[in-house]
C-alpha cells in the first residue's frame, strides 16, 4: 500500500489525553513523522524518528509505533493543540514520501 | 535564527511556467537536504520535490516528474522549483522545507510561509 490512513477527526475534553494513529504497511519499515498545523500556518514538525521530539515541543507529546500503525500522544491536552495532525513517511516501495490525510483535533 | 522565505509565486494559465525561489539563512545550506511540499486548498501536504545537500541527486513525485525540476544555488543560498507546463491540479500553497543534518530524506524541521500558486485560465 502506498497509503497512510487517519481517522478525519477525534475529540478530547481540556486537559485529557488522546491518541491520534496513521495506518499504513510501509510503516513496519519506514519511520513516522507528525506535523502540527494551525489555519493559516505552515505544518510543524512535533515529532520525527516514531519518537523524537524537536526542541520546543512539550512533553505532553509523545509517539510509537507497532506493526503498521503509529501514534502520537498528546496527554494534559491544551487548548492550544486544537489543530490538523499529519502523519509523514516513505511508501511502501521506499521511493516516495506521503502524508496521511490529517485528523482534526477538536479540543472540548 | 532558521528561516526560509519562498517567492515566485502567482496566477498562471494551464501549460504555462513559473520559477519557486526559497531563500535560506541562518544555517549552512550544503549541511542539509531540502524539499518542496505543496497543499491544494482543504487538503493535506503533498511531497513534490527532494534534493540532497550536495545538489546531485534528486527525486520526484510521479505527478510532477518530467514538469518540475528542484535545484540548489549555493553562492545564492538559495532553493528553487522550476515548473512547466502547469495543471490546474498543481494549484495550491508551496512549502520549501529543510532536513535535519544527517536525516536524509524526511522529517521537515523548518518550514518557509509557503508562496501560493494559481494554475487557471
Amino acid at each position: 500500500s502506498s497509503e497512510l490512513t487517519q481517522d478525519p477527526a477525534v475529540s478530547v475534553a481540556l486537559g485529557q489525553t488522546v491518541r491520534i494513529t496513521c495506518l499504513g504497511d510501509s510503516l513496519r519499515r519506514f519511520y513516522a513523522s507528525w506535523y502540527q498545523q494551525k489555519p493559516g500556518q505552515a505544518p510543524r514538525l512535533v515529532l520525527y524518528g516514531n519518537s523524537n521530539r524537536p526542541s520546543g515541543i512539550p512533553d505532553r507529546f509523545s509517539g510509537s509505533t507497532s506493526g503498521n500503525t503509529a501514534s502520537l500522544t498528546i496527554t494534559e491536552t491544551q487548548a492550544e493543540d486544537e489543530a490538523d495532525y499529519y502523519c509523514n513517511s516513505r511508501d511502501s516501495s521506499g521511493l516516495h514520501l506521503i502524508f496521511g490525510g490529517g485528523t482534526k483535533l477538536n479540543v472540548l | 535564527e532558521v528561516q526560509l522565505m519562498e517567492s515566485g509565486g502567482g496566477l498562471v494559465q494551464p501549460g504555462g511556467s513559473l520559477r519557486l525561489s526559497c531563500a535560506i539563512s541562518g544555517f549552512t545550506f550544503s549541511n542539509h537536504d531540502m524539499n518542496w511540499v505543496r497543499q491544494a486548498p482543504g487538503r493535506g501536504p503533498e511531497w513534490v520535490a527532494y534534493i540532497d545537500r550536495s545538489g546531485n541527486t534528486m527525486y520526484y513525485a510521479d505527478s510532477v516528474k518530467r514538469r518540475f525540476t528542484i535545484s540548489k544555488d549555493y553562492a545564492e543560498n538559495s532553493l528553487y522549483l522550476h515548473m512547466n507546463s502547469l495543471r490546474a491540479e498543481d494549484t495550491g500553497i508551496y512549502y520549501c522545507a529543510r532536513v535535519p543534518s544527517g536525516s536524509g530524506w524526511y522529517p521537515f524541521d523548518y518550514w518557509g510561509q509557503g508562496i501560493p500558486v494559481t494554475v487557471s485560465s
